[in-house]
């Protein structure tokens, strides 16, 4: 039982390149998310999913589109890297999200993302 | 909008002694809280959350956290701190009848001096 893991663990791109991270969890739960970590700042909610086949903004959204590929699988695409989203990517997940109702979220190790 | 406040950068305490990591938080209705801590290049691991009931939440590694509603706080607590306590703490809100997705806190760099 992996609980939620991420690839890649580094990468560096050259502005205006594109990647997708990839983030996937093993424990069979309905809600996952994007978080971005900068210093000083906490952690960002970017995209979230509360279910298969929904996806939602956060709190900065702009530059980042996602794909809930399956129950499994959550991605995060960068279409035109910018230095400003140099940054560490957290995916994490969550067993349940209904109205009035959330447990607690499980993250992954991160992605260290550089943009030159 | 929902909002929390981890008021010091960094708490430092001497091993053994009690140690207390504050926060503060704001939403428009009742909320669900959390405290994660965060080792040197790794992601965030989960150590408590209120969600209703008793006000004083125990969790893990000895950690307890008192939910005040009055003072809109949920400081973090430790009877007797380890060096290896030593981390960035980070405190987190969800209002009950907002979106998913949790708020955090800009974290609290706990160091325990030996």
């Amino acid at each position: 039982n992996a609980g939620v893991t991420q690839t890649p663990k580094f990468q560096v791109l050259k502005t205006g390149q594109s990647m997708t991270l990839q983030c996937a969890q093993d424990m069979n739960h309905n809600s996952m998310y994007w978080y971005r970590q900068d210093p000083g700042m906490g952690l960002r909610l970017i995209y979230y999913s509360a279910s298969e086949g929904t996806t939602d903004k956060g709190e900065v959204p702009n530059g980042y589109n996602v794909s809930r590929l399956n129950k499994r699988e959550f991605s995060l695409r960068l279409e035109s890297a910018a230095p400003s989203q140099t940054s560490v990517y957290f995916c994490a997940s969550s067993e349940a999200s209904s109205s009035g109702r959330l447990d607690t979220q499980y993250f992954g190790p991160g992605t260290r993302l550089t943009v030159l | 909008a929902q909002s929390v406040a981890q008021p010091e950068d960094q708490v430092n305490v001497a091993e053994g002694n009690p140690l207390t990591v504050k926060c503060t938080y704001s939403v428009s209705g009742n909320p669900y809280l959390f405290w994660y801590v965060q080792y040197p290049n790794r992601g965030l691991q989960f150590l408590l959350k209120y969600i209703t009931g008793d006000n004083l939440v125990k969790g893990s590694y000895g950690f307890e956290a008192e939910f005040n509603k009055s003072q809109t706080s949920f400081h973090l607590k430790k009877p007797s701190a380890l060096v290896s306590d030593s981390a960035l703490y980070f405190c987190a809100v969800r209002d009950r009848g907002g979106a998913d997705g949790l708020t955090f806190g800009k974290g609290t760099h706990l160091i325990i001096q030996p």
